[in-house]
């Protein structure tokens, strides 16, 4: 089966710019993650779709983030504006169930000058 | 709550020793898994312990997990230069389905 897609790789944009990111998950998985890393520190959670709806959105940082869903498949998680400190790799994972089994994406690596 | 915190944060070893990375947490899991980022890029996950088991191998590669102490710890024998990365750990809790990380250890094989 094919993984976790995620694009761009790599992403550079000017701060205030928008960026948008897509995964697109393991075929029938309907548990799809963001998490990010940034500044070589700890990888954190940023939300969590059950198919279309957000189970947990806790962890995004602020409502320059935006994540959808749309129609259970592919996820985009929007940046808007970029800021400086929202350069790291950004993570994306999927799973067929809720616990376990996780298979994440080569991420994107967002720098913002 | 900080949970899944590693030490060292960085280690740098010989090729052909061991590394050994330790990773400590604080809620209730349901399992531990270990995984490594090359060069800040996609992370892989290398083996998954569940809260029953006590140690697990794969390869090279040697998990125990002490649930009494809440800690884990991820055994690389025979190093190579190939696994110089950012070695996670991450757990699940058995409130929810998302994964809390630690800061990761630099792990540096030199030649």
């Amino acid at each position: 089966e094919a993984g976790v897609t995620q694009f761009p790789s790599h992403s550079v944009i000017e701060k205030g710019q928008t960026v948008t990111l897509r995964c697109d998950p393991i075929s029938g998985h309907d548990n799809l993650y963001w998490y990010r890393r940034v500044m070589g520190k700890e990888i954190k959670f940023l939300l969590h779709f059950v198919k279309e709806s957000k189970q947990d959105e806790s962890g995004m940082p602020n409502n320059r983030f935006l994540a959808e869903r749309t129609g259970g498949t592919y996820s985009t998680l929007k940046v808007q504006p970029a800021e400086l400190e929202d350069s790291g790799v950004y993570f994306c994972a999927s799973s067929r169930a809720v616990v376990g089994g996780y298979t994440f994406g080569s991420g994107t690596r967002l720098t913002v000058v | 709550s900080q949970q899944g915190e590693e030490d060292p944060q960085a280690l740098s070893i010989q090729e052909g020793e061991n590394a050994t990375m330790n990773c400590s947490y604080k809620t209730s899991i349901n399992n531990l898994q270990w995984y490594r980022q090359n060069s800040g890029r996609g992370l892989v996950h290398l083996i998954l312990i569940r809260s029953n088991e006590r140690e697990k191998h794969s390869g090279r590669l040697r998990v125990t997990l002490d649930t009494s102490k809440k800690s884990s710890s991820l055994l690389i024998t025979a190093s190579r230069a190939a696994d110089t990365a950012s070695y996670f750990c991450a757990t699940d809790s058995t409130s929810g389905s998302r994964l809390t990380f630690g800061e990761g250890t630099q792990l540096t094989v030199n030649p």
